[in-house]
């Protein structure tokens, strides 16, 4: 079982070019959602979902899109990246209310 | 949105010494937690409260939902050197869990 995993643990992109953030859960869970981490801001709520087909916006989800097309997996997606976009991302996965990280991407754009 | 006040910032104290820390918000939560963060990893959770007034330990951690379901604290007692990390406050409501902005703990042999 080796829970939430995400891909890559580090990534530096150029202003403007895109990539995927991946992550993966083996654990069953309908819920998972994307946090940023910010020096002195805690975590940061992008975007979520609660199961397949379905993602709904968080605190800070512009710049960023997700889709979720099986149960398992719950990309996010930078477009365009930005330097406002540098941080450390987190992929979780919920049951009931118990909430599990993944180890985390961090992101430097330039 | 909801905002949560989490104090202190970052805390030294010497081995086996108690820790105390607090969040506070302006709106209710259903849920409050509490979570640990080691350098590199993502947050671990510690503690779970799910109604106001309840009072939970997990071995030298306990956590209380307060009374108005707008805050919630943390104690540590006989603290030991690998209890160093940042530890959040959470608190949820329906689909929406806000993040306290951390207490970094720094514990001296």
């Amino acid at each position: 079982n080796a829970g939430v995993t995400q891909t890559p643990k580090f990534q530096v992109l150029k202003t403007g070019q895109s990539m995927t953030l991946q992550c993966a859960q083996d654990m069953n869970h309908e819920y998972m959602s994307w946090y940023r981490q910010d020096p002195g801001m805690g975590l940061r709520l992008i975007h979520y979902s609660v199961g397949a087909g379905i993602t709904d916006q968080g605190e800070v989800p512009n710049g960023y899109n997700v889709s979720r097309s099986t149960t398992e997996d719950f990309p996010l997606r930078l477009l365009s990246a930005a330097p406002s976009q540098t941080s450390v991302y987190f992929c979780a996965s919920k049951w009931g209310y118990e909430q599990y990280f993944g180890p985390g991407t961090r992101l430097t754009v330039t | 949105g909801q905002q949560l006040n989490q104090s202190p910032q970052s805390m030294f104290i010497q081995e086996g010494e108690d820790v105390s820390m607090n969040c506070t918000s302006s709106s209710i939560f259903n849920t409050w937690l509490w979570y640990k963060q080691d350098p590199g990893e993502g947050p671990v959770l510690l503690i779970a409260l799910y109604k106001a007034g309840e009072l939970t330990s997990n071995g030298r951690l306990t956590a209380q939902f307060g009374i108005t379901r707008k805050d919630s604290f943390l104690n540590i007692s006989a603290s030991i050197p690998s209890d160093v990390g940042i530890y959040f406050c959470a608190g949820q409501y329906n689909n929406d869990m806000r993040f306290g902005a951390g207490t970094r703990l720094t514990v001296k042999p």
